[in-house]
C-alpha cells in the first residue's frame, strides 16, 4: 500500500532553516511526483510546490520563491523540503502528498509534521 | 484571500443533501483545469474524496459527487450523516500564478 511517512516535529529560531523528509513506499517513486502543502494553526490548505520525482523539476508558489526548495533522492525514494529565512508565521503543519504532475489532485498524504518557528 | 472561493461553512441536518461551492476564474476552473475536493476531519491529514471534477477514489462512498461548470465546481453530499462533521477543500491549478491553488475551504457541520 501506498505510504508517505514524514520526519517528525521540528522548532526553529527565526531566520534558522528547516528541511523535511517525506519517504514513499508501496510504488515506484519515479512515476510520480510531491506535492507539499502546508497549514497554519486554524487555517485553510496552503500549497507549497511540486517537484517531479523523474526528472526533478520544480513549480514553487511564487510567494515561497527564493525560501524554499524541495529535492527527492531516488536511491530512498524519499523526498525533502527546505524552508529558509523562517519567521513566525511559517509556524505550520508541512504535509507532503503524491501527484501525477502538477495539476493533478494529491491522491496520499503524509501525516504531516509541524514546524513551530519561535525566539 | 484565497483564489478559490468557498463558503466559510455549511451545515445540515442528518439524511439531509448540503452543496459546497467552489468559484474560480478564467485562469483556473475556466480555463479548463481540473478540480479536486479534499475532506479533512480533526487533527487529520486532508484525504482525497474527488479528483478530475466528479470521479471518486475506491472508498469514498457514493454519497459525494462532484461536478464543474464554467468557473465553478461544487461538491454535493447526500444523506448526511454525523461522521461527515469536517473541512472541505477545492483544490485547482492557475495559470496565471503558474502554480497550485486551494479554496479558503468550507466548515460542514452536522445538526
Amino acid at each position: 500500500q501506498v505510504q508517505l511517512v514524514q520526519s517528525g516535529a521540528e522548532v526553529k529560531k527565526p531566520g534558522a532553516s528547516v528541511k523535511v523528509s517525506c519517504k514513499a513506499s508501496g510504488y515506484t517513486f519515479t512515476s510520480y511526483g510531491i506535492s507539499w502543502v502546508r497549514q497554519a494553526p486554524g487555517q485553510g490548505l496552503e500549497w507549497m510546490g511540486w517537484i517531479s520525482a523523474y526528472n526533478g523539476n520544480t513549480n514553487y508558489a511564487q510567494k515561497l520563491q527564493g525560501r524554499v526548495t524541495m529535492t527527492t533522492d531516488t536511491s530512498t525514494s524519499t523526498a525533502y523540503m527546505e524552508l529558509r529565512s523562517l519567521r513566525s508565521d511559517d509556524t505550520a503543519v508541512y504535509y507532503c502528498a503524491r501527484v501525477r504532475t502538477v495539476t493533478t489532485s494529491l491522491g496520499y498524504w503524509g501525516q504531516g509534521t509541524l514546524v513551530t518557528v519561535s525566539s | 484571500q484565497s483564489v478559490l472561493t468557498q463558503p466559510p461553512s455549511v451545515s445540515g441536518a442528518p439524511g439531509q443533501r448540503v452543496t459546497i461551492s467552489c468559484t474560480g476564474s478564467s485562469s483556473n476552473i475556466g480555463a479548463g483545469y481540473d478540480v479536486h475536493w479534499y475532506q479533512q476531519l480533526p487533527g487529520t491529514a486532508p484525504k482525497l474524496l474527488i479528483y478530475g471534477n466528479s470521479n471518486r477514489p475506491s472508498g469514498v462512498p457514493d454519497r459525494f459527487s462532484g461536478s464543474k461548470s464554467g468557473t465553478s465546481a461544487s461538491l454535493a453530499i447526500t444523506g448526511l450523516q454525523a461522521e461527515d462533521e469536517a473541512d472541505y477543500y477545492c483544490q485547482s491549478y492557475d495559470s496565471s500564478l503558474s502554480e497550485g491553488v486551494f479554496g479558503g475551504g468550507t466548515k460542514l457541520t452536522v445538526l
